[in-house]
């Protein structure tokens, strides 16, 4: 495509349920990050997936969070047992590899949990 | 470890004036800096990035940006604002010797142009 895609654009759920969060990164790009933003705070590394290396996890806030990358393609992020202070926007972004290249940025999904 | 500051949470600028928008960067080796700006219901998108070479860095829509490895400063600027820049500014750093994966973001800067 042309672009990062990510789906659902805007998801609310309950308190204790799972969501699982889509992206379609650009064609080609081997490396795939997941952010999240909070309302009045900057952006918060998640996760990175480069190539078939083994991803860096090390932005995950807990084992509730995790993620998987199919084929060097897609990835859904999938949120377990999701708790009030889960709500935010997550942004996926893509690029080429090596870590000089830009990031491009999907619009987000904005999570509401009740 | 890496950090990225920026001190101002908003800044306001009248149209056609020079804007500025700062950031200060932590890392423990040599740096990728970044900035990205996201405009209103919309995605983010980069704006420029310095790399190596001349520390003054141009980038899209008319921003530039100045490495000062001394201040290890990274300020955004443009001569002439306009209404259209307004939006959230982020600054971004990723350390080049260790590779860290993490282009890590500061909070963002609003800025908002005053026609």
């Amino acid at each position: 495509g042309a672009g990062v895609s990510q789906s659902p654009s805007n998801k609310v759920t309950e308190k204790g349920k799972d969501v699982e969060l889509r992206c379609d990164p650009i064609s080609g790009h081997t490396a795939l990050y997941w952010y999240r933003q909070s309302l009045g705070q900057g952006l918060e590394f998640l996760i990175y997936f480069q190539g078939n290396s083994a991803p860096d996890k090390s932005g995950l806030p807990s084992d509730r969070f995790s993620a998987e990358r199919t084929g060097g393609s897609v990835s859904t992020l999938t949120i377990q047992r999701t708790q009030q202070e889960d709500s935010a926007v997550y942004l996926c972004a893509s690029s080429e590899r090596g870590t000089s290249e830009k990031l491009f940025f999907g619009s987000g999904t904005q999570l509401s949990v009740l | 470890a890496q950090s990225v500051a920026q001190p101002e949470d908003q800044v306001n600028v009248a149209e056609g004036n020079p804007l500025t928008v700062k950031c200060t960067y932590s890392v423990s080796g040599n740096p990728y800096l970044f900035w990205y700006v996201q405009y209103p219901n919309r995605g983010l998108q980069f704006l420029l990035k310095y790399i190596t070479g001349d520390n003054l860095v141009k980038g899209s829509y008319g921003f530039e940006a100045e490495f000062n490895k001394s201040q290890t400063s990274f300020h955004l600027k443009k001569p002439s604002a306009l209404v259209s820049d307004s939006a959230l500014y982020f600054c971004a750093v990723r350390d080049r010797i260790t590779g860290a994966n993490n282009l890590f973001f500061g909070t963002g800067t609003r800025l908002t142009v005053i026609p």
